[in-house]
């Protein structure tokens, strides 16, 4: 079991509606990255945060925004949200921006009326 | 961009069989993770290889990372129904940043 967690587990949100997700880093972790798994894909990047700074992003659109805080744990905002926005959002922490083993958490499963 | 490709999509063994999970790359590698995944779970971190053709073994589940074929190969000894799951990895690029694309992942299901 990794020490990255994540909130809240699973969520219901409407379309046009705006959602925070949550994560925890593990402990000594500064990079962390945000997925988005669709139902049989492979986890698909978001962007990445290194010491509270983005320093990476996927081919998401703007509505898809975050935040990393001096404790290095993690938000990622979704506005707008659209049916498609419907998948497991997992985080993952690193001890650097490097080649490091990276660690998920549990995952988020979020689901759009 | 970097496309992966794993193989098999799927397969199916009896417990106790040997199996090879591969993962090949559309561009050099530079290293590459494997995770497993049960169902609507986060990823669970099994190994990372780096470039220079390493090769890791963790209990019965051995990788190895080949960059000449482009490509990483995870094998399990004595499968057991333990073993079932989703298998995915995760592979950075030379020259790029070292954030990891991923496959589809292969799904593995073991009959006792």
């Amino acid at each position: 079991e990794t020490g990255v967690t994540q909130s809240p587990t699973h969520l219901i949100k409407t379309r046009g509606q705006q959602v925070t997700l949550r994560c925890s880093s593990q402990s000594g972790h500064n990079t962390v990255s945000w997925y988005q798994q669709a139902l049989g894909q492979g986890p698909q990047f978001i962007f990445q945060y290194y010491r509270e700074e983005e320093n990476g992003r996927g081919n998401f659109p703007p509505r898809f925004s975050g935040l990393q805080f001096p404790n290095y744990s993690s938000e990622l905002n979704v506005n707008a949200l659209e049916l498609d926005d419907s998948a497991l959002y997992l985080c993952a922490s690193r001890y650097g921006p490097g080649l490091y083993e990276q660690y998920f958490g549990p995952g988020t499963r979020l689901t759009v009326t | 961009s970097q496309e992966l490709e794993q193989s098999p999509q799927s397969l199916i063994v009896q417990e106790g069989k040997n199996l090879t999970i591969n993962c090949t790359s559309s561009k050099t590698l530079y290293g590459l993770y494997w995770y497993k995944q049960k169902y609507g779970e986060g990823l669970i971190f099994l190994m990372m290889l780096q470039k220079g053709g390493e090769e890791k073994s963790h209990e019965k589940i051995t990788a190895k990372l080949d960059e000449k074929k482009q490509q990483s190969s995870l094998h399990i000894t004595a499968s057991q129904p333990s073993h079932a799951g989703i298998y995915l990895c995760g592979a950075i690029a030379s020259g790029g940043s070292y954030i990891p694309t991923f496959g589809r992942g292969t799904s593995l299901i073991v009959h006792p």
